[in-house]
């Protein structure tokens, strides 16, 4: 089935740090979600993207739609311990409006070094 | 947050024993979704619901069944757990037109 392929899988940094994490797929996505996981809870949703080019900002994370709409990027900048967790990237395709259906990476474990 | 919740938060269960999980939404979003989340497989889709007794499959819907006879309601069952279906489980809902989805806290399933 189609995938993402999301990169770094995992993240060591120091707090204060930028963070730069990317998705990306094979064919062309109409969205890009992307979510934060702490550690035994369900994803929250961080940024939705719906346009080709697009940049969203929310607090110190900014996510972009790449212009080829085959990607996506994440960076959060200026780190800080909560910042900790696992982030997942998701798309949808044209096919998939009609049933809401997502499209997972893998997801990118950070861990930040107070 | 879309008022998701999900029963039980745990369980612990033996090969060949029939499993039920719950999930509950109080937002009245029309669908809903269970997913299962693997170290290195982030989250997979299993069913999805877009309606009263309307469902269909996802990529790992093998060995599992749903059932939706409300709007707030949706089931997973495993007729017959096995070793390889322990796993975190998800479930997600979408309001319609929207994109977004959003999680319950998730349910820790150990078939044994």
């Amino acid at each position: 089935g189609q995938q993402l392929n999301q990169s770094p899988q995992s993240m060591f940094i120091q707090e204060g740090e930028d963070v730069s994490m990317n998705c990306t797929s094979s064919s062309i996505f109409n969205t890009w979600l992307w979510y934060k996981q702490d550690p035994g809870e369900g994803p929250v949703l961080l940024i939705a993207l719906y346009k080709a080019g697009e940049l969203t900002s929310n607090g110190r994370l900014t996510a972009q739609f790449g212009i080829t709409r085959k990607d996506s990027f994440l960076n959060i900048s200026a780190s800080i311990p909560s910042d900790v967790g696992i982030y997942f990237c998701a798309g949808q395709n044209s096919g998939s409006s009609n049933t809401g259906k997502l499209i997972f990476g893998q997801g990118t474990t950070l861990q930040v070094k107070p | 947050d879309a008022g998701i919740t999900q029963s039980p938060r745990h369980k612990v269960t033996e090969t060949g024993t029939p499993v039920t999980l719950r999930c509950h939404q109080t937002e009245n979003h029309r669908y809903m979704y269970w997913y299962r989340q693997d170290p290195g497989h982030g989250l997979r889709l299993i069913h999805y619901s877009y309606g009263v007794k309307d469902t269909d499959k996802g990529e790992v819907s093998d060995g599992y069944s749903v059932s939706r006879s409300k709007t707030e309601d949706f089931l997973l069952t495993l007729e017959s757990a096995t070793s390889s279906q322990t796993s975190v489980y998800f479930c997600a809902t979408a309001t319609l037109g929207v994109t977004e989805q959003y999680f319950g806290p998730g349910t820790r399933l150990t078939v044994t």
